[in-house]
Formats: structure tokens, C-alpha cells, sequence
């Protein structure tokens, strides 16, 4: 069983260029969410899904975007790198009873130059 | 609004002894969820335990257990019979208010098990 699976694992952007973090849960889960972490902060909600077609901001959504067409996918966009978005980013996936855990994926380390 | 504070930003234990990692929260919801996540050096977000606003025992997890005092507002993790493997990041989460069980952490405890 794979979980949550996150790709890429590394990656360099220059300031101004676009990429899409992938994540993809085989869980069958109605909940996604993308964190980001940074150092002495803990992890931050960005935005999140409570199902397919469905989407909200978070904590810190700005410069991100993202879309959620299957329940199995939830890519998260950056549309403009700057280099604030260095950071460890997360996805995670829930089921939807309020006593279960979130799964994480395990983290897309991004820096923008 | 709500607010999770974990007050020790680095503990030590030797190995084999007993540690507690602090966890305070605040919340006006009546219904709300705690968790703790274990972050090794390797990056990944481990769930060890969790414990509901309306559970009447202390969550326990093998050697995790969650010292849970509503009137207080705190959670702390009790780690048993510490062992080196446990040496990481441990942060404390609070279920938000939005509707996909949004975690709110805490900003982390780095414990160091010494041999």
C-alpha cells in the first residue's frame, strides 16, 4: 500500500519559474491538504480539498494554486517561484471521520534561487 | 482562534529513561482532536497517537501516552523506556475548525535519546 506519494522529492527553481508538486493518495480519502514547513514554525496549512471539485485556502495560499479533479490527486502550483517559497512541502490525506489521522506524504524539499 | 504551544524547543533523556514533551492548546471549540507526529532526521511526519476532547481515558500507544488535562489545556506525550530510535522532531497538533481535519501544529521538540 503506498499511501500518499509526493514527487518530486528535490527541487531547484529559479525565482519566477513554474512547477507542480504532484501527490496522489491510494486511501480512497475524501480530505487532502498541502502543508509547507519551515524551520522553527511547524508546519502551515496552504490549502486543502474536502473532495473532488472541491477546494479552500488555508493558513498561507498565496503564490499557490491548486485543483483536486479525482479524489486520488491534489497538485499543488506554483505559479511565480519567489525565493519565500524555500521550503519543505507536504501533502497529507485524511479520511473523513474526525478521530483519524492525516498520512503524509514524504516531502518535496524546494528551493527557489 | 486556536493555538497550540510546545515551550521546549530541545529536551535530552538518557536511554531507557522516561521523557515528557509539553503541549498546551487553546480552543473555544467544545469538539476538538490532539495528536502528536514523530519527525525523524529522514523528514517523514509519523502519527503516534491521537486523543479526543471527549475521551475519558489518557490515549496510549505502546510505549506513547498522552497525559491529557482538559481543565489545563495540555497534552503532554509521555515517551517510556526512551530508546535511541526515538531521538527527533515531536509535534503536537490540534484539529482545525475547517471541514477537511485540518492540523494546526505546534512549533516542535527536538528530543536527543543519549546512550
Amino acid at each position: 500500500n503506498a499511501g500518499v506519494t509526493q514527487t518530486p522529492k528535490f527541487q531547484v527553481l529559479k525565482t519566477g519559474q513554474s512547477m507542480t508538486l504532484q501527490c496522489a493518495q491510494d486511501m480512497n480519502h475524501e480530505y487532502m491538504s498541502w502543508y509547507r514547513q519551515d524551520p522553527g514554525m511547524g508546519l502551515r496549512l496552504i490549502h486543502y480539498s474536502v473532495g473532488a471539485g472541491i477546494t479552500d485556502q488555508g493558513e498561507v495560499p498565496n503564490g499557490y494554486n491548486v485543483s483536486r479533479s479525482t479524489t486520488e490527486d491534489f497538485p499543488l502550483r506554483l505559479l511565480s517561484a519567489a525565493p519565500s517559497q524555500t521550503s519543505v512541502y507536504f501533502c497529507a490525506s485524511t479520511a473523513q471521520r474526525r478521530n483519524t489521522e492525516a498520512f503524509f506524504g514524504q516531502g518535496t524539499r524546494l528551493t527557489v534561487v | 482562534a486556536q493555538k497550540i504551544t510546545q515551550t521546549q524547543p530541545g529536551m535530552f533523556v538518557q536511554e531507557k529513561e522516561a521523557v515528557t514533551l509539553d503541549c498546551t492548546y487553546d480552543t473555544s471549540d467544545p469538539s476538538y482532536g490532539l495528536f502528536w507526529y514523530k519527525q525523524p532526521s529522514s523528514g517523514e511526519m509519523i502519527f503516534l497517537i491521537y486523543q479526543g476532547s471527549y475521551d475519558q481515558q489518557n490515549a496510549t500507544e505502546g510505549r506513547y501516552s498522552l497525559n491529557f488535562q482538559k481543565a489545563r489545556k495540555s497534552a503532554n506525550l509521555v515517551i517510556s523506556a526512551s530508546q535511541l530510535g526515538d531521538s527527533a522532531m515531536y509535534f503536537c497538533a490540534m484539529r482545525g475548525r475547517t471541514g477537511a481535519n485540518n492540523l494546526f501544529f505546534g512549533t516542535g521538540t527536538r528530543l536527543t535519546v543519549i546512550p
